[in-house]
């Protein structure tokens, strides 16, 4: 079956520095999605990408959806302490439910 | 908006009974995943229910298994609990599959 990998699994950063995680599928995907769980909490939607190469931003944070539509990034300018959290990949696997990466957990230290 | 709902917060449960876990889901989404999350874990998809049908599910075993309601609310049923089903159970819910909501999810611990 398909296969998100996300990496890294853990980032540690100091306030203010940035912050990327990489998402790979072993198949070409419709759509991948991202959601941010922040600790004790449930996964919140973030964003959807949909067509090749696309990149969409907001405010702090870059997603990109490759070319091949088999990877995707997240990058946060400048953290703060609110972006504290797991971060998730998703991608459905043709007309099927969401398939998750492990996720990176993101700690900031202030 | 109401959001997706999920009820009980918590569940203590004892190696072997059933657990039922609810979930209610954003108005007008007629489509309902679950989804399994043991600590430190990823989410893992256990069932799709869509339409009041079973569309999928994931690798887990009979004892795993639900329902959806006319009103699309639905229903997780957990059969001869062992401990490690110890997780946090989440429901989510969607139109047409983009953006999933997730609710608060239920945490059940076996014992």
């Amino acid at each position: 079956g398909q296969q998100v990998m996300q990496i890294p699994q853990y980032q540690h950063v100091q306030e203010g520095e940035d912050f990327t995680t990489y998402c790979n599928s072993s198949t070409t995907l419709s759509n991948i999605q991202w959601y941010k769980q922040r600790p004790g909490g449930h996964p919140v939607f973030l964003i959807q990408l949909v067509k090749s190469g696309e990149v969409k931003k907001q405010k702090r944070l870059t997603f990109q959806f490759g070319e091949a539509k088999k990877n995707s990034s997240l990058h946060i300018t400048a953290t703060q302490t609110t972006d504290v959290g797991t971060y998730f990949c998703a991608g459905p696997p043709g007309n099927t439910p969401l398939v998750f990466g492990k996720g990176t957990r993101l700690s900031v230290i202030a | 908006e109401a959001g997706v709902t999920q009820s009980p917060t918590h569940l203590i449960k004892t190696r072997g009974q059933q657990a039922t876990l609810r979930c209610s889901p954003i108005s007008g989404h007629t489509s309902v995943y679950w989804y399994q999350q043991a600590l430190g874990l990823g989410l893992q998809f256990l069932l799709w229910y869509d339409e009041g049908e079973e569309r999928n599910r994931g690798n887990f075993p009979p004892r795993f298994s639900g329902r959806q309601f006319p009103n699309y609310s639905s229903e997780l049923n957990v059969n001869a609990l062992e401990l490690e089903d110890s997780a946090l159970y989440l429901c989510a819910s969607s139109l047409g599959g983009a953006g999933y909501t997730f609710g608060s999810g239920t945490r059940l611990t076996v014992v």
